[in-house]
């Protein structure tokens, strides 16, 4: 079955630095969509990559889905407090209506 | 911005007690979800449904769960007898086609807690 790995777990930063969130998969990706939750809170819906190569902008948040469409990197840019949370990279599962989660990046920012 | 509502926001149940969450999905949406987060854990799908019956579902979903769309706004999650293992998130989505371009929406979740 697919399979969405994220690395790294968790990650700590100080404000101001850049990061990097991995997230692959076991088989091609379709569609593949990051969100955002906070401790104990609901999804907010981030970015979608659909063809292989493309590469997504929000605020200080990038996305980009390789060529081969089996790994996707989230890169923030002069990290903030605010972006601290758990990211999530999810997939419809190919061929079927489940859909898949990763298994989340922790991110704390200090101020 | 139109947004999944989820009621209640936290439903406290005893163990062996039936729990309904509710889901008010967005209105032009077809297709419906629901996912399980235990605290600290991946979220795990349960089930899918369209057109009024349930198109997918994981190993997770047995036969204590039920989904129904019992009007034209609500869509429902019963869980018949709870188990102390049933006490988690439980997020509702809805997505408006299967196109891959059509993002799938999450509710802000109903904390079960079975005693």
């Amino acid at each position: 079955s697919q399979e969405l790995e994220q690395s790294p777990q968790s990650l700590i930063v100080q404000e101001g630095k850049n990061l990097t969130i991995n997230c692959t998969s076991s088989k091609t990706l379709y569609g593949l969509y990051w969100y955002k939750q906070k401790y104990g809170e609901g999804l907010i819906f981030l970015m979608m990559l659909q063809k292989g190569g493309e590469e997504k902008s929000h605020e200080k948040i990038t996305a980009k889905l390789d060529e081969k469409k089996q790994q996707s990197s989230l890169h923030i840019t002069a990290s903030q407090p605010s972006h601290a949370g758990i990211y999530l990279c999810g997939a419809f599962h190919s061929g079927t209506y489940k859909y898949i989660f990763g298994t989340g990046t922790r991110l704390k920012v200090l101020a | 911005e139109p947004e999944v509502t989820q009621t209640p926001s936290h439903q406290v149940t005893q163990m062996g007690q039936e729990v309904i969450l509710r889901c008010v999905p967005i209105s032009n949406h077809l297709y419906f979800y629901w996912y399980r987060q235990i605290l600290g854990q991946k979220v795990e799908f349960l089930v899918s449904f369209y057109n009024n019956e349930i198109s997918e579902k994981s190993e997770i979903f047995d036969d204590q769960f039920s989904v129904e769309r019992p009007d034209g706004s609500n869509f429902t999650l019963k869980i018949r007898s709870t188990k102390l293992e049933d006490s988690a998130m439980y997020f509702c989505a809805s997505r408006r086609g299967l196109a891959e371009q059509n993002i799938q929406y999450f509710g802000a979740g109903t904390r079960l807690s079975v005693l």
